[in-house]
Formats: C-alpha cells, sequence, structure tokens
C-alpha cells in the first residue's frame, strides 16, 4: 500500500464549479499536510498547509484535514480557467534525520472549462 | 526575489554518460532539497542540506548520486554513470523554515 494515494483524474469541471481534490494517506506519523499546485512544465507552488485537523482557508482555496480517517481534501470555489494545472498533495514527516521528509501523491490533474 | 533557478532544463544524454545538474536556491534559505519524479511515478524526496551539510541523505538510489552544496550556496547533483532508470524530472526547492519550501522548474534528464 503506498503511503499517500491521489487519484490522478483527469478531472474536468465547467467555470464556476466547486472543485473537490482528495488524498488519503496510511502513515500516522504524518504531521504536515501541504497542496502543491503544478502548472506545465513548471515547478509544484505551494498552495497552502495545515498541521492540525480541522479548515483552512484562504480565498477562494479551502484545505481540510481529518487525521482521525487519515483524508484530506482541497476545495476550490468559483473555479476558473487559470485554475486547470495538476494539484499535488504532500505529507510531511520527520525522518529521525534532522529532516522533514515530503511524501508526495501521485497528482490529479484538473481542467477548468470555460 | 528570484526564485529557484535550475540549469539545464532538458538533458539528453547516453547510458554511461555522466551529467551533472544545478540548482541556485532562494538567497538566504539555508534548506535545499532535492526531488526526483520518474515517468508515472509521484515525486520523490532524494536529500536535504543545510547550508554546506547534508542533513538527511536517505532518499538517495544509490552511490551514482552525488550531490554537493558548495559554501552553503548552489548546489550540484551528478549522475555517474547514468542508467535509463534515472530519467525522470528532477526537482531543487529551498527554504528558511522546513515545510514551506519553494520548488524550482526542474531539469528533465533524458537517458538514452
Amino acid at each position: 500500500q503506498k503511503e499517500v494515494e491521489q487519484d490522478p483524474g483527469p478531472l474536468s469541471v465547467p467555470e464556476g464549479a466547486i472543485v473537490s481534490l482528495n488524498c488519503t494517506y496510511s502513515n500516522s506519523a504524518f504531521q504536515y499536510f501541504m497542496w502543491y499546485r503544478q502548472y506545465s512544465r513548471k515547478g509544484p507552488e505551494l498552495l497552502m498547509y495545515t498541521y492540525s485537523s480541522g479548515n483552512k482557508e484562504d480565498g477562494r482555496f479551502t484545505a481540510q484535514v481529518d487525521k482521525s480517517s487519515k483524508y484530506i481534501s482541497l476545495f476550490i470555489r468559483d473555479s476558473q480557467p487559470s485554475d486547470s494545472a495538476t494539484y499535488l498533495c504532500a505529507m510531511s514527516a520527520y525522518s529521525g534525520a534532522g529532516s522533514y521528509q515530503l511524501t508526495f501523491g501521485k497528482g490529479t490533474k484538473l481542467s477548468v472549462i470555460p | 526575489e528570484a526564485g529557484v533557478t535550475q540549469f539545464p532544463s532538458h538533458s539528453v544524454i547516453e547510458k554511461g554518460q555522466t551529467v551533472t545538474l544545478r540548482c541556485d536556491p532562494i538567497s538566504g534559505h539555508d534548506n535545499l532539497y532535492w526531488y526526483r519524479r520518474v515517468m508515472g511515478k509521484e515525486i520523490k524526496f532524494l536529500l536535504h542540506f543545510v547550508k554546506e551539510s547534508k542533513q538527511d541523505e536517505s532518499g538517495m538510489p544509490n552511490n551514482r548520486f552525488l550531490a554537493e552544496r558548495t559554501g552553503g550556496t548552489y548546489s550540484t547533483l551528478k549522475v555517474q554513470p547514468a542508467e535509463l532508470e534515472d530519467s525522470g524530472v528532477y526537482f531543487c526547492a529551498s527554504s528558511q523554515v522546513q515545510r514551506e519550501e519553494f520548488f524550482g522548474p526542474g531539469t528533465r534528464l533524458t537517458v538514452l
């Protein structure tokens, strides 16, 4: 079983729709939970990160963490064509070597159709 | 402020050759990381520098990979000799604080 599972999609939605992206994980040691956005031929860009269970909002984006279910979500409200990208979840645990290692999901490719 | 830069953007080499990838982190960032994404797989951690010291190199796949960070500034990742399975995109990231990593655009390596 992979440590982080993420449906690769692709996911296609009409402009203005609410988008829900999800990841599940198996490693209870994960402490920090991130969402990255990656445009084609670019590096991942950090959108949000959370530490505790609950919701965190930033503009049109809401990150949700449920540690009891080992499940995280990213919601995008009023989706725009410019949101079309690959969204990667990532989780961080202390490696025991003085480092917090990021473990990524495979990414979900999102297309927002005008 | 300039972001993380990587050079080259794309490298095509033959099996057995040597390739050196370079990463210039954001100025002032002590933490520098290398990651790799091979075809169809997730982005995987390779190693982490704090200034010029290797903090964690547990993700390095084998001894054909050598990473250095000169004077705590830029970093290089050398693959010698390259094998077919080394093909992929190599990302560098830097941060002031761990967990807030800024990624470069990546170097796409193709080994023929």
